[in-house]
């Protein structure tokens, strides 16, 4: 069972262009972290947001996490060739543990 | 400060062999998750350890086991291997017990011939 998925899936926009990446559950997350991968490295964390309605920017870059904690976005402004990457968020449900649930993905190319 | 080190990089196994799997998590860090990545399925949780503990275990076959050392490096092991196991492994390191960010390794990708 998925239970965050994401959209759009894929993404080819022009660079300078804006672009906005969801990510919606039906459970509610105590935390969720926003990833960025490229081919054959592992995932880097971007952010983690832990209160609802919570905003965090980082450069051209702006994450929100839901008033109920149960989605999330990410928001480029402004996309570089360097933004290129599989976009990936993770949730924790909370408790004793450290496991992450991972969205779907979306695979940006921004292309110069 | 090191970062989560996972060797080897690449293998290629035969169905039917073995495979070991290490992950030497960032220094000071006690928590060790791991993941397996497939175009089809994303990312997957496998298991996770806290302390030598194994806390969770994902939904997979009892062919996939781990363990965790005093020194918090982890393997993962994978017997009897089968050609859908190919796949990219991921081992993340966390310095709390719960609910703190996680650091992934380059990862260890495992082609099954």
């Amino acid at each position: 069972t998925q239970l965050l998925e994401q959209s759009p899936q894929f993404l080819s926009i022009q660079e300078g262009e804006n672009l906005t990446v969801y990510c919606n559950s039906s459970s509610v997350f105590s935390s969720l972290q926003w990833y960025r991968q490229e081919p054959g490295e592992g995932p880097v964390l971007l952010v983690t947001v832990v209160t609802g309605g919570e905003v965090k920017k980082l450069k051209r870059l702006t994450f929100q996490f839901g008033d109920a904690r149960k989605d999330s976005s990410l928001h480029i402004t402004a996309a570089q060739t360097g933004d290129t990457g599989l976009y990936l968020c993770a949730g924790s449900l909370g408790g004793a543990t450290n496991k992450l649930i991972f969205g779907t993905g979306t695979l940006l190319a921004v292309q110069p | 400060k090191a970062g989560v080190t996972q060797t080897p990089r690449y293998l290629i196994k035969t169905r039917g062999q073995q495979v070991t799997l290490s992950c030497s998590p960032i220094s000071g860090h006690r928590s060790v998750s791991w993941y397996q990545q497939t175009p089809g399925q994303g990312l997957q949780f496998l298991f996770e350890y806290f302390s030598e503990t194994q806390r969770n275990k994902g939904n997979f076959p009892g062919r996939f086991s781990g363990r965790q050392f005093s020194n918090s490096r982890s393997e993962m092991n994978v017997s009897t291997l089968e050609l859908g196991d190919s796949a990219l492994y991921l081992c993340a390191s966390m310095a709390g017990s719960a609910n703190t960010e996680a650091f992934f390794g380059q990862g260890t990708r495992l082609t099954v011939v």
